[in-house]
């Protein structure tokens, strides 16, 4: 079973719509949560972490974390054809020190 | 503020050339971490590294690959001896000293390298 798990996508949605990218992890005490933005060809860029269960908004992206669950999301709102790339879930996991452990990714894209 | 920094972008070896790439962190970050992005793959742990100490190298290969982040100059990943198979993106990771597994770890552009 994988760590970290996300649909490859890709997610297709219009001009000006919500994205919601999700991903679920296998270890029920991983500790912090982070999701990169990873254009073609280009290094993963940081959009959020979270590290508590609920919401935390930055202007037009919300992350989402149910630990109970073993889910974390993130809500792109008013989403823009800049928008469109990789997005990266990772963890870090209780027994694992700093590594971050990355879902595959899933692939956005925005259409005008 | 000069974010982290990586050399060679891209390198090209033949096989069984050493590839050796360099990482410089961010200013103030004293915790260095490489993972390796194959072709159409995601983002592998290889090694986390503090200054002149490695402290996880659970991800490295066992032949071939070492790194070291030395007291002076930037950390090196090296490659001896390389294969087709070692073709992929490798970047380089920084974060402040704290080390604490909240830290936000920021990536560098990265070195693709190619063994023909």
């Amino acid at each position: 079973q994988k760590e970290v798990e996300q649909n490859s996508g890709p997610l297709s949605v219009p001009e000006g719509a919500i994205a919601s990218l999700n991903c679920t992890y296998s270890d029920r005490v991983s500790q912090s949560f982070f999701w990169y933005r990873q254009y073609s060809g280009k290094s993963p860029e940081l959009i959020m972490s979270i590290y508590s269960n609920g919401d935390k908004e930055d202007g037009r992206f919300t992350a989402q974390l149910n630990k109970a669950s073993q889910y974390v999301s993130l809500l792109i709102r008013d989403s823009q054809p800049s928008d469109s790339a990789t997005y990266l879930c990772a963890v870090t996991l209780w027994n694992a020190g700093n590594m971050l452990t990355f879902g595959g990714g899933t692939r956005l894209m925005v259409k005008p | 503020n000069a974010g982290v920094m990586q050399n060679p972008r891209h390198l090209v070896r033949r096989r069984g050339q050493e590839a050796r790439l360099r990482c410089s962190p961010m200013k103030g970050h004293s915790h260095v971490y490489w993972y390796r992005q194959l072709p159409e793959e995601g983002l592998k742990f290889m090694v986390y590294l503090q200054k002149e100490n490695i402290i996880d190298e659970s991800g490295m290969p066992k032949e071939r690959f070492s790194a070291e982040f030395p007291k002076e100059g930037p950390s090196i990943l090296r490659i001896q001896q390389v294969v087709r198979g070692d073709s992929a993106a490798y970047f380089c990771a920084s974060s402040p000293w704290r080390g604490a597994s909240t830290d936000t770890q920021y990536f560098g552009p990265g070195t693709r390298l190619t063994v023909l």
